[in-house]
């Protein structure tokens, strides 16, 4: 089945205790990206990338950071969570961003709760 | 700063009626644009994509895409209960999406 998975799905830690979420797809898909979702604020993404080894920031990198060693995979790095990341993430890949082939398709989401 | 603005809803609609779902985008350079589904607690999924003025046709959805007013919109014709859910707007400009607040549609059986 063609998917992308992220784990955990939920997650409680403590302020500066560094965690990762993994997110792996299976589609063979180049492009790869990480959002937030906050009420309010709507998706905004954190971190793409367009293939291996190549990541750029999207609208709000600050205090995250991920690599793309792998093609199916592309984890999350919080190095010293706070609060204000309380949120819900979603991890998506899609063909290519370019030409006709870039439908996202997304994870199950991560609920990270920050104390 | 890119922005899409989505009306703002909620939208109530009763059955069989047709939702109109509107917003726009601030970057002329976008060049393709979505349509997605959420439901509570669930991840969003695409419903209809976009790249070329005009209409596009699937099942009971047609986005419409007017690049010079910088506007792009949904009908959901013949509206069900299972409809009812929040609707994300999107554009891709460069590598980057951008995704508006949503739109919550509630479809009264």
């Amino acid at each position: 089945e063609a998917q992308v998975t992220q784990n955990p799905r939920y997650l409680i830690t403590v302020t500066g205790k560094k965690l990762t979420v993994t997110c792996s797809q299976n589609m063979n898909h180049e492009y790869m990206s990480w959002y937030r979702q906050d009420p309010g604020l709507g998706l905004r993404q954190i971190y793409y990338s367009m293939n291996v080894e190549v990541t750029d920031k999207g609208d709000v990198p600050e205090g995250y950071k991920v690599s793309r060693k792998e093609k199916r995979n592309f984890p999350l790095i919080l190095e010293s969570p706070s609060p204000n990341q309380t949120s819900l993430y979603f991890c998506a890949s899609s063909l290519s961003p370019s030409g006709g082939w870039n439908e996202q398709f997304f994870g199950p989401g991560t609920r990270l709760t920050v104390l | 700063q890119k922005e899409v603005e989505q009306n703002s809803g909620p939208l109530s609609v009763p059955e069989g009626a047709i939702a109109s779902l509107n917003c726009t985008y601030s970057d002329r350079g976008s060049q393709s644009f979505f349509w997605y589904r959420q439901y509570s607690g669930k991840s969003p999924e695409l419903i209809m994509f976009i790249y070329s003025n005009g209409d596009k046709e699937d099942g009971r959805f047609t986005a419409q895409l007017n690049k010079a007013s910088q506007y792009v919109s949904l009908l959901i014709r013949d509206s069900q209960p299972s409809d009812s859910a929040t609707y994300l707007c999107a554009f891709l400009t460069g590598n980057q999406f951008y995704f508006g607040t949503g739109t919550s549609l509630t479809v009264i059986p």
